[in-house]
């Protein structure tokens, strides 16, 4: 069975655009949750989408948002981009949501200049 | 509200002698609780899992962890280390069926686990 996939890899922006980043579940996850992992913060929980609803939401501002498709893959946006969110952005896929195992992607490393 | 403290931020060790990584955590409910390693510029992997079902819980790649909730603790070990263990280690807490934190896992600040010739 193939693993969580992430794309892009690797991103670089400029402060004030916006970025997507795309994150596909093991076959048969419906839970998709997303992290941010910085040398500061450690890893930080973004927010969990299960059969296309938030169903939790970590303590970041409005510019993060998500988004999950009927597939189960799943979308993050951070608009308004800040130095700050620089960081390493990693999804991770479970088969339900509440004490499950989450399986972890490679992430998405994004530099914001 | 769920919490995890890991007691050291580096360990260093020989090839060949054993490896600890202590972490101690705190759960409102009967916790579900992980360790994870990441090896640099690489997402993070499932070592173990303890679910209650034992309370010495066997991973991967010869490691193993002990909960004692006595102590609310959730140590990780390997009798002998090797080479390629050099990465950093996380002990998490995650979300529990019946409670809100759907989908939510808690990490520590991790462990930096150095191996020596």
């Amino acid at each position: 069975k193939a693993g969580v996939t992430q794309t892009p890899r690797y991103l670089i922006k400029t402060r004030g655009q916006q970025v997507t980043l795309s994150c596909s579940p093991i076959s048969g996850h419906r839970s998709v949750s997303w992290y941010q992992q910085t040398p500061g913060q450690g890893l930080q929980f973004l927010f969990e989408y299960f059969s296309e609803t938030q169903r939790n939401k970590g303590n970041f501002p409005g510019r993060f948002s998500g988004r999950q498709f009927s597939n189960s893959r799943s979308e993050m946006n951070v608009s308004t981009l800040e130095l700050g969110d620089s960081a390493l952005y990693l999804c991770a896929s479970s088969h339900k949501s509440g004490g499950e195992t989450q399986y972890f992607g490679p992430g998405t490393r994004l530099l914001v200049l | 509200a769920q919490s995890v403290t890991q007691l050291d931020s580096h360990v260093s060790v020989s090839e060949g002698t054993p490896v600890l990584l202590r972490c101690n955590y705190s759960s409102s409910y009967s916790p579900s609780l992980f360790w994870y390693v990441q090896h640099p510029n690489k997402g993070l992997q499932l070592l173990l899992k303890y679910t209650s079902a034992a309370t010495l819980v066997k991973g991967i790649n010869g490691f193993e962890a002990e909960f004692k909730k006595s102590e609310t603790s959730f140590h990780l070990t390997k009798p002998s280390a090797h080479m390629s263990d050099a990465a950093e280690y996380f002990c998490v807490v995650g979300a529990n069926a019946g409670g809100t934190s759907y989908g939510k896992l808690t990490f520590g600040q991790g462990t930096i686990l150095t191996v020596h010739p």
